[in-house]
């Protein structure tokens, strides 16, 4: 069964690093989400991408951050400058339409000291 | 911000008999609700889906209710086994696409 990979599954950064988290979506999807989930808080959305631009993105999708989809098969997230509060579970999800269910990948746990 | 509340944080079912978990929402310009399992170190799951013409939608086990003038869903799973035991989220999105608001989540526990 297709499914929606991500990479690193652990990634540890000191404050003020650059961080590219990787996924590769399923590949027949067009819609492409990160989501992300704070340790004990609520899964939130940060940015949809399609057509190869922003669709969507939440006030937590501040300039720290960028997406990119630089071939045909990735899909990555990229936190300029991390800090503390950045430390979290960051979710790839894709999905064949914008009207339907989401696919998330397992998730890139990052952790900032 | 609480667009979508799961009141109860946990649950505890004897496996065989029906588990029922909760969702409230706000925003009435949701349209689109849906229900995600996870287990540990997974990303959530897609359970079952329901839109806003619809107040029910079954799959299998798996029955989702909808109550749009009190603004409530519900996920019923019938029988419960122990291999359902995990967390459980409803999501909500507006018609204008997949921007996907998810509720804090349900630990169902089901006991053999």
């Amino acid at each position: 069964e297709p499914e929606v990979t991500q990479t690193p599954s652990h990634q540890v950064t000191q404050m003020g690093q650059e961080v590219i988290l990787r996924c590769v979506p399923i590949s027949n999807h067009l819609y492409f989400y990160w989501y992300r989930q704070i340790l004990g808080q609520k899964v939130e959305f940060l940015v949809s991408f399609y057509n190869n631009e922003i669709s969507e993105k939440s006030e937590i999708f501040d300039d720290q951050f960028s997406v990119e989809r630089p071939d045909g098969s990735n899909f990555t997230l990229k936190i300029r400058s991390t800090k503390l509060e950045d430390s979290a579970m960051y979710f790839c999800a894709s999905s064949r339409s914008n009207a339907g269910e989401l696919f998330f990948g397992e998730g890139s746990r990052l952790t900032v000291l | 911000d609480q667009q979508v509340k799961q009141n109860s944080p946990s649950l505890s079912v004897q496996e065989g008999r029906i588990s029922i978990l909760n969702c409230d929402y706000t925003n009435s310009m949701f349209d689109y609700f849906l229900w995600y399992k996870k287990y540990p170190a997974e990303g959530p799951t897609f359970l079952i889906s329901i839109s806003s013409i619809k107040d029910k939608n079954e799959d299998g086990r798996f029955t989702v209710f909808l109550n749009k003038s009190a603004k409530h869903l519900s996920l019923h799973i019938v029988p419960s086994q122990p291999g359902d035991s995990a967390v459980y989220f409803c999501a909500a999105s507006e018609s204008a696409g997949n921007m996907l608001t998810f509720g804090g989540g349900t630990r169902l526990m089901v006991k053999p």
